[in-house]
């Protein structure tokens, strides 16, 4: 069974500039989460993604949005980067059913803000 | 809103000594608590969680926890620390809806000494 992946594993860009960052979920779940992982900090949630349709979002701005596919692989896109974006993004897939309570993550993506 | 707070943001144990880590939470609704560990440079992995039923918990890697809700707490122990366990760890906390979005703590960084 595959695990949750993402890429690319390290990014770097510059103040302004746009990102897409890609996430597979494990095989078997319909939900995937995104959170941000400033250096030294805990993961804080950005949203999540259930069946295509955002399901609940974190306090951050509309410049992070995101998108779920039918194979339920999902992507987070953040316009106008500010060197506070800077951080580890980690994206988490959840079961269906009664164990959607659980979330598996991925190794993340660092990103660099310059 | 729910929030955890981690007690120490640095705990150092002797190889073979006692682990504990300590996990404090807020929450208007009963919680679903979890333990995930990150290694270097790695996403985070479940130890283990609690939703419902039996308070003590087991985990992988010979973790286990306990919940109690009369101190709104969960901490996480280890009867003997292995060199293996060097990692930060993180609880969390979920409202078991909706999103289940996760509230993370700001981590705690496990040192073992030889």
């Amino acid at each position: 069974e595959t695990g949750v992946t993402q890429s690319p594993t390290h990014l770097i860009k510059t103040r302004g500039q746009q990102v897409t960052l890609r996430c597979s979920s494990q095989s078997g779940h319909n939900t995937v989460s995104w959170y941000q992982q400033a250096l030294g900090q805990g993961p804080q949630f950005i949203f999540q993604y259930y069946r295509e349709e955002e399901n609940g979002r974190g306090n951050f701005p509309p410049r992070f949005s995101g998108l779920q596919f039918p194979n339920y692989s999902s992507e987070l896109n953040v316009n106008a980067l500010e060197l506070d974006d800077s951080a580890l993004y980690l994206c988490a897939s959840s079961p269906a059913g009664t164990r959607r309570e659980t979330q598996y993550f991925g190794p993340g993506t660092r990103l660099l803000v310059l | 809103a729910q929030s955890v707070t981690q007690l120490g943001s640095h705990v150092s144990v002797s190889e073979g000594a006692l682990v504990l880590l300590r996990c404090n939470y807020s929450s208007s609704v009963p919680p679903y608590l979890f333990w995930y560990v990150q290694y270097p440079n790695q996403g985070l992995q479940l130890l283990l969680k609690y939703t419902t039923g039996a308070t003590l918990v087991k985990g992988i890697n010979g973790f286990e926890a306990e919940f109690k809700k009369s101190e709104t707490s969960f901490h996480l122990t280890k009867p003997s620390a292995h060199m293996s366990d060097a990692a930060e760890y993180f609880c969390a906390v979920s409202d078991g809806q909706g999103a289940q979005k996760l509230v993370f703590g700001q981590g705690t960084r496990l040192t073992i000494n030889p």
